[in-house]
This record gives C-alpha cells, sequence and structure tokens, in this order.
C-alpha cells in the first residue's frame, strides 16, 4: 500500500484565499483524522471521520475551516478564507481502530499564507 | 492549558548513550499513553504505547517507564544511534472519549556519532 496520501505537499496563498487540503488514507482503514501542527501550539487534533461521518470536530479552530469525507478513499480540509496564522503543516492519518491501531500519518501539506 | 507537559525540549546524546524524554499529565481519565517518532518532512510514527495497567513496556532499544501515582511517563532510547536522532511526541488519551487526544510540546533528539 502506498500509505497515507496528502496533497498538495507545499502550499503558498495569499490571505483571503480558499485553501483545499486533500487526503487519500489507506485503503481499509475506517477512521480518518486531520492534524495541524505549529511550533507554538505542537499537534492538535482538529476533526476525526469514523466511515466517512465526522465524529468529532472540536478542534476545528473556527467556522472558516471545514472538513468532508465524500467516500471512504478522499477527504478534504478546506479553509475560507484564509489568514496568516493559518500557516502551518497540516497532516492526515488513518487508522482502522479508534485509539489502539496505530495510526498511520501522511507526509503533511505545509501551509504558508501571506 | 496544556494537557500534556513533555520536557526537555531538546536533547542532545552521544552515541551509546540514553535518551530520556519526560512527560507529565493531570488528567486521571487518561487511559492509553503513546509516544511517537517524527523525522524531518515526515508524519509522526506510532513507536511505542502504554496503559496504566503496567508500570512499564519495552520494545527493542525503547522502553515506557510509566508512574500513575505521580502521573509521569517517560521515554527511554537505550544505546542511542544517530539514526534515531528526530522530534519525540508523548500522548494521552481517553480511550472512551477519543476526541480527548493531546500531544506533548516534543522533544527534539540529536544523538552525535
Amino acid at each position: 500500500d502506498a500509505g497515507v496520501i496528502q496533497s498538495p505537499r507545499h502550499e503558498v496563498t495569499e490571505m483571503g484565499q480558499e485553501v483545499t487540503l486533500r487526503c487519500k488514507p489507506i485503503s481499509g482503514h475506517d477512521y480518518l483524522f486531520w492534524y495541524r501542527q505549529t511550533m507554538m501550539r505542537g499537534l492538535e487534533l482538529l476533526i476525526y471521520f469514523n466511515n466517512n461521518v465526522p465524529i468529532d470536530d472540536s478542534g476545528m479552530p473556527e467556522d472558516r475551516f471545514s472538513a468532508k469525507m465524500p467516500n471512504a478513499s478522499f477527504s478534504t480540509l478546506k479553509i475560507q478564507p484564509s489568514e496568516p496564522r493559518d500557516s502551518a503543516v497540516y497532516f492526515c492519518a488513518s487508522s482502522r481502530l479508534a485509539v489502539e491501531e496505530t495510526q498511520y500519518f501522511g507526509p503533511g501539506t505545509r501551509l504558508l499564507v501571506l | 492549558q496544556q494537557q500534556v507537559k513533555q520536557s526537555p525540549q531538546s536533547l542532545i546524546v552521544q552515541k551509546g548513550g540514553i535518551s530520556i524524554i519526560n512527560c507529565a499529565y493531570e488528567n486521571t481519565a487518561f487511559d492509553y499513553f503513546p509516544w511517537y517518532q517524527q523525522f524531518p518532512g515526515k508524519g509522526p510514527a506510532l513507536l511505542i504505547a502504554i496503559r496504566p495497567d503496567v508500570s512499564e513496556k519495552k520494545e527493542g532499544r525503547f522502553t515506557i517507564s510509566f508512574n500513575k501515582s505521580a502521573k509521569q511517563f517517560s521515554l527511554h532510547i537505550m544505546d542511542s544511534q544517530p539514526g534515531d536522532s528526530a522530534t519525540y511526541f508523548c500522548a494521552a488519551i481517553e480511550s472512551y472519549n477519543f476526541n480527548k487526544f493531546y500531544f506533548g510540546s516534543g522533544t527534539k533528539l540529536n544523538v552525535k556519532p
């Protein structure tokens, strides 16, 4: 398996623009997670899905952020409008079980909002 | 408020030495404590994990020590190698309430040859 695939790997955009991050989980994994990593706040869980259904989005920072999982093999994280403070590395991870099963992280998308 | 406090922020160890990273928590509802290893430009990868019903878990050169009464746990890397140079994160989870998943701030380990 190719592992968790994220695109783009790098994104530079201007403040106010819409940003869409994409994730393809490992086939057969029922859980998908979106994380954000910054120097200031470390790793934060933003939202997770189980069988394509959002289970908890309490980590989503504000209404400018939204996430969807239209099918088992694809998820998006959208920021609209983007702000400089959204600059971070965004990781997608997937697993077969919520906790004890290993979460497999993608390579991340490095986002820079100017 | 930081739910999991990790120290040190950075660590330099000579090859063959022991690397020790510590984490502390307050929420007694946490019942699963994984450690992740992250190399530059990569996503974190699960290294080893422990539940509070055991005081120690060992996998190869990596050992988690857990002190439930002190609400502390630590990662020990024996015979540290330059290839272990990475950032290490501890985490704590309430397994019945998965959204309560908290990472420590990370420790950047540099193992000198």
